[in-house]
């Protein structure tokens, strides 16, 4: 069955960086598409990046273009999310998700981030 | 980037009658040259990840039940559940995926009335 497990999230000072990886199984990960979506504690779900199945085409939001970078490993069946320059308002629940008919039809079950001194 | 609204924040429904949950987009949705939405519902309860409840407007996701029903076209889309379970306590979301970034509504809080 189609499994996405992420890991990486923690605390880190703002200024900081971390990388979030997800890894994927149960399906055949060089094929689809890959979402980060992230969620701050008590709020809606906001949109952060997508990578295409061959990772030569990458989107942003607004929000994080320029301090965040998608990544793929195919022959590891891995996403990854290097955050960089980390503010207090990127503490979120990170999840990754497949790409289906550009929904997200499976999820992982997030890693938190907390951004703080 | 398009805007999503949805309506109302919340909302209180005795169980077994009909909730309707509005979504709305700042700019069309409808990709004219294969006449589909660019629209995903997803449900997402406390604790749990989002689930995936209806791309392309109104196409149900696998296992989804059918109580649960996706409409609408442009600008103005519609999440319908015809008779209120229990079981469908949760925040709904639509996103467009019509252009990045693929914004999300702020969500939709459906409770028991």
């Amino acid at each position: 069955q189609v499994q996405l497990v992420e890991s990486g999230g923690g605390v880190v000072q703002p200024g900081r960086s971390l990388r979030l990886s997800c890894a994927a199984s149960g399906f055949t990960f060089s094929s689809y598409s890959m979402h980060w979506v992230r969620q701050a504690p008590g709020k809606g779900l906001e949109w952060v990046s997508v990578i295409s199945n061959d990772g030569n085409n990458e989107y942003y939001a607004d929000s994080v273009k320029g301090r965040f970078t998608i990544s793929r490993d195919n022959s590891k069946n891995t996403l990854f999310l290097q955050m960089n320059s980390l503010r207090p308002e990127d503490t979120a629940v990170y999840y990754c998700g497949r790409e289906y008919f550009d929904s997200v039809d499976y999820w992982g079950q997030g890693t938190l981030v907390t951004v703080s001194s | 980037d398009i805007v999503m609204t949805q309506s109302p924040d919340s909302l209180a429904v005795s169980l077994g009658e009909r909730a309707t949950l509005s979504c709305k987009s700042s700019q069309n949705l409808l990709y004219s040259s294969n006449n589909k939405n660019y629209l995903a519902w997803y449900q997402q309860k406390p604790g749990q990840p989002p689930k995936l409840l209806f791309y392309w407007a109104s196409t149900r996701e696998s296992g989804v039940p059918d109580r649960f029903s996706g409409s609408g076209s442009g600008t103005d889309f519609t999440l319908t559940i015809s008779s209120l379970q229990a079981e469908d306590v949760a925040v709904y979301y639509c996103q467009q995926y019509y252009n990045t970034p693929y914004t999300f509504g702020q969500g939709t809080k459906l409770e028991i009335k």
